[in-house]
């Protein structure tokens, strides 16, 4: 079974740019989220999508947003890029994640490293 | 609102020799869960090993295992028998399990030094 994917592996953009992530879960899995990672905050959740459906969302400002489409995939975008957007944005997926389903777990993709110079 | 803490920002250990990462944690949660997750240099994060809150009994996967203590809201990973292949950045989680998410949240990171 394949693992989750992300495209591209790595970007580099200017400021005021805009970028697009690609994230392909693992085949069956219906929730994807999305966290970045840079050396000074760690790790840091951005959102979650859940068959189409944004259940949850970090505190990012507006310039970052997401969407999942009916095969699961999902993409997200960031606007307006910043000096300070530069990290890397892992994406993982599981197979659902709810009150009822129980545990599921959620495994990440290699990650996109982007760089906004 | 849940925090993860991790005081360790880099750690060594001696190949074959035992190693605890500590991780400390706050919430006002009763039901939940605890991970540690490993990344290695490829920056691929991988779950090492999963805890219940619900649950006493420690948990063991092969040479890594937790020490629980839920009244201190303490998850410290021991590994045992080090080897160079352990040599990474490993990030304790939390995540809850009583809402509908998936959100996990991380510890700042214990990166681990093999020493051969």
């Amino acid at each position: 079974k394949a693992g989750v994917t992300q495209t591209p592996r790595y970007l580099i953009k200017t400021r005021g740019q805009q970028v697009t992530l690609s994230c392909s879960p693992i085949s069956g899995h219906r929730s994807v989220s999305w966290y970045q990672q840079t050396p000074g905050q760690g790790l840091q959740f951005l959102f979650e999508y859940f068959s189409e459906t944004q259940r949850n969302k970090g505190n990012f400002p507006g310039r970052f947003s997401g969407r999942q489409f009916s095969n699961s995939r999902s993409e997200m975008n960031v606007s307006t890029l910043e000096l300070g957007d530069s990290a890397l944005y892992l994406c993982a997926s599981s197979l659902a994640v709810s009150l009822t389903s129980g545990y599921n777990e959620q495994f990440f993709g290699p990650g996109t490293r982007l760089t906004v110079l | 609102a849940q925090t993860v803490t991790q005081s360790q920002p880099e750690m060594s250990v001696q190949e074959a020799e035992t190693v605890t990462l500590s991780c400390t944690y706050d919430t006002s949660e009763s039901d939940y869960y605890l991970f540690w997750y490993k990344q290695p240099p490829s920056r691929q994060m991988i779950l090492v090993i999963r805890q219940e809150a619900y649950k006493q009994q420690n948990a063991t996967e092969n040479r890594f295992s937790v020490n629980f203590q839920k009244a201190a809201k303490s998850f410290s990973l021991k590994i045992s028998d080090s080897q160079l292949g352990d040599a990474a950045m490993y990030f304790c989680a939390y995540r809850s399990a009583t809402s509908n998410t998936g959100k996990l949240i991380f510890g700042q990171g214990t990166t681990l030094q093999v020493k051969p």
